[in-house]
């Protein structure tokens, strides 16, 4: 499978805990996406990287959120001291151009 | 601001009848809109956009500046066409970060 890859598909974890999520994106692609998306809504933007840049930040990543893509190739999503609210699908997406968006299939965060 | 409205939740609809899954946005600009699509246990991907003005697995959608819409239609919907349907709004900036709807689920039935 060439597409967009995250890893863990599902996490279950107790609030407090820290968790890491990561993406590998497709391989020529220098634009990616961190988008989170809870029961009944769409997905809602996290985050963005061109290349190794981090160029835009939601309001929604608080300070316990951080996002990292050191080498411009995969990125990681780290949620520190997890809350109940913070259950919810993570979604990573990778891009050549604006809008052509190729989404990993998710993780699963529960915090329980 | 920008926002992306789908009305409908839910929409059921019989095979071989047709389909009409409504977006209606807002933003002062000018905007990219998308529609994405989301099979059981499958990854969200790329139905259409509008400015490709193509036709996919039957669906097409126009982008009405006017009544500011931008709604999926399908003459006659199969059983497969069954999924969630997400309509996206990117602002045209050199981000391209996507602005979702809350999808509409479409059931088709036999």
């Amino acid at each position: 499978d060439t597409g967009v890859s995250q890893d863990p598909r599902h996490k279950i974890t107790k609030r407090g805990q820290n968790v890491t999520f990561r993406c590998d994106p497709i391989s020529e692609h220098n634009r990616l996406y961190w988008y989170r998306q809870t029961l009944g809504q769409g997905p809602e933007f996290l985050t963005y990287f061109q290349n190794e840049a981090q160029l835009e930040k939601s309001r929604l990543l608080s300070d316990r959120f951080s996002a990292e893509r050191p080498k411009g190739s995969f990125s990681t999503l780290e949620i520190q001291r997890t809350e109940q609210g913070d259950s919810a699908m993570y979604l990573c997406a990778s891009s050549l151009q604006q809008g052509k968006a190729f989404f990993g299939q998710g993780t699963r965060l529960t915090v329980v | 601001a920008q926002r992306v409205t789908q009305p409908e939740k839910l929409l059921s609809v019989f095979k071989g009848a047709p389909v009409e899954l409504k977006c209606n946005y807002s933003y002062s600009g000018s905007p990219e809109l998308f529609w994405y699509v989301q099979y059981s246990r499958q990854r969200l991907q790329l139905l259409l956009r509008h400015i490709s003005r193509e036709s996919i697995k039957g669906f097409t959608a126009d982008l009405n500046k006017g009544e500011t819409s931008f709604h999926l239609k399908k003459p006659f919907a199969q059983e497969e066409d069954s999924a969630m349907y997400y309509c996206a709004l990117d602002r045209g900036s050199t981000l391209g970060r996507l602005y979702f709807g809350r999808g509409t689920q479409l059931t088709v039935w036999p």
